[in-house]
């Protein structure tokens, strides 16, 4: 969905270094969240922020850490990242309508390697 | 533990035919079910989305179904085209403490393959 863009869309890096994965959108919609998708595994939810002053963890935040710079702007961080942070990266946002109606719109994904 | 199980893993089916596609949850409680179509190598893209009172949705070929009492949901493509080469995901929503505040269990989807 082009209203939400991921850089970089392929990223190889080595272990210990610093990652920023960053998402852009232009829906207008106030939440915010990213996710990591393994082979064989759903998708797991890292962060989410419903506005910019609200973070939140998700299931698996250890090792990760975000950024919410503005309502268009959700940015993922791996301090020192590690190979089993090889995996698809999502940035996803959602416009809550009503209770049980939010629609989530995904970005087209990260793939980043951990060496 | 909330879980999403959905099969089959994998289908394969010529261009033309119709499927089914299973999804079994235990999500507690539950507020709404979602199908997603993912592309390879793109993010998930919403289907459908259906509430507790609802026991059929449809969106052009595809319908899906949701049979609360027994936790299950189905996914139904009519005439498949290739196009519909793709993953889909069941994820079912629990309701949170808060308006708003619900919690997604993905499923790990179904890859489904059309040929000519």
């Amino acid at each position: 969905d082009a209203d939400v863009t991921q850089t970089p869309r392929n990223r190889i890096t080595k272990t210990g270094k610093r990652i920023m994965l960053e998402c852009s959108q232009t829906k207008g919609h106030d939440r915010m969240y990213w996710y990591r998708q393994d082979p064989g595994l759903g998708l797991r939810l890292i962060y989410y922020s419903f506005d910019v002053k609200d973070i939140n963890k998700g299931e698996i935040s250890d090792g990760y850490s975000v950024s919410r710079q503005a309502q268009a702007k959700f940015s993922l961080s791996l301090e020192s990242a590690i190979p089993n942070q090889t995996a698809l990266y999502f940035c996803a946002t959602s416009d809550i309508r009503g209770p049980s109606t939010d629609t989530q719109y995904f970005g087209p994904g990260t793939r980043l390697t951990v060496l | 533990k909330n879980q999403v199980e959905q099969s089959p893993q994998s289908l394969i089916i010529l261009e033309g035919k119709n499927c089914t596609l299973q999804c079994n949850y235990t999500v507690s409680p539950f507020s709404n079910l979602r199908w997603y179509k993912q592309d390879t190598g793109r993010g998930p893209v919403s289907l459908t989305i259906m509430t507790f009172s609802e026991n059929t949705k449809s969106n052009g070929r595809y319908t899906a179904t949701l049979d609360a009492d027994t936790k299950q949901s189905s996914l139904h493509i009519t005439a498949s085209q290739l196009s519909d080469s793709a993953s889909y995901i069941c994820v079912v929503s629990a309701k949170g403490s808060n308006f708003g505040n619900e919690k997604l269990t993905f499923g790990t989807g179904t890859r489904l393959t059309i040929i000519p």
